[in-house]
């Protein structure tokens, strides 16, 4: 079976832009949360969806957005890129949203903002 | 609120030795508790889970944690390190009851080398 696929794997933007990072939970899983990992630290929490709606937010700017589709895959949206924004961007997937499930990784995509 | 904190951002220990990787939580209920692994250039795999139906708890690839309540500990080892278990490795908690259920709250991270 397939896992939790992302695309693209990285990414090269410049200040101001917009990016669209796109993720494909593994096939069932109605749960997808966003993670951004900076360099040399652990993942931070982005967003929750479950059943294409917003259950969690953590501490970002309003210039992050996400959404959930029906077939249940993910974009995450971040405008007004700053250098800040580089990371490696963690997309998870699980069964459902409760706090004892195990969130499943993909690859992340790596964006650059130069 | 929740945190982990990882002691030691660098871990080296020779092939064969014991592996200890250190975590301690805060979380104001019952927490569930989780090691991921990190190769580098890739995502994150999990090695455990501790959702309070055993406190020591096996994994895969050999490792284990053990969850002590008393020292808000959830400490990762394994008996003989090999060198495939060089990559960085993340302790998260999620405590499942409050509106933070459904994020992992990760530490830090840390990198394990593995000296021939």
């Amino acid at each position: 079976d397939a896992g939790v696929t992302q695309s693209p794997t990285h990414l090269i933007k410049t200040r101001g832009q917009h990016v669209t990072l796109r993720c494909s939970p593994i096939s069932g899983h109605k749960s997808v949360s966003w993670y951004q990992q900076v360099l040399g630290q652990g993942p931070q929490f982005i967003f929750q969806y479950y059943e294409k709606e917003e259950r969690g937010r953590g501490n970002f700017p309003d210039r992050f957005s996400a959404r959930q589709f029906p077939n249940y895959s993910s974009e995450l949206n971040v405008n007004a890129l700053l250098l800040g924004d580089s990371a490696l961007y963690l997309c998870a997937s699980s069964p459902n949203q409760g706090g004892g499930n195990i969130q499943y990784f993909g690859a992340g995509t790596r964006l650059s903002v130069l | 609120a929740q945190s982990v904190t990882q002691l030691g951002s660098h871990v080296s220990v020779s092939e064969g030795a014991l592996v200890l990787l250190r975590c301690n939580y805060s979380s104001s209920v019952p927490p569930y508790l989780f090691w991921y692994v990190q190769y580098p250039n890739q995502g994150l795999q999990l090695l455990l889970k501790y959702t309070s139906a055993a406190t020591l708890v096996k994994g895969i690839n050999g490792f284990e944690a053990e969850f002590k309540k008393s020292e808000t500990s959830f400490h990762l080892t394994k008996p003989s390190a090999h060198m495939s278990d060089a990559a960085e490795y993340f302790c998260a908690v999620s405590d499942g009851l409050s509106g933070s259920a459904r994020q992992l709250t990760f530490g830090s991270g840390t990198q394990l080398t593995v000296l021939p």
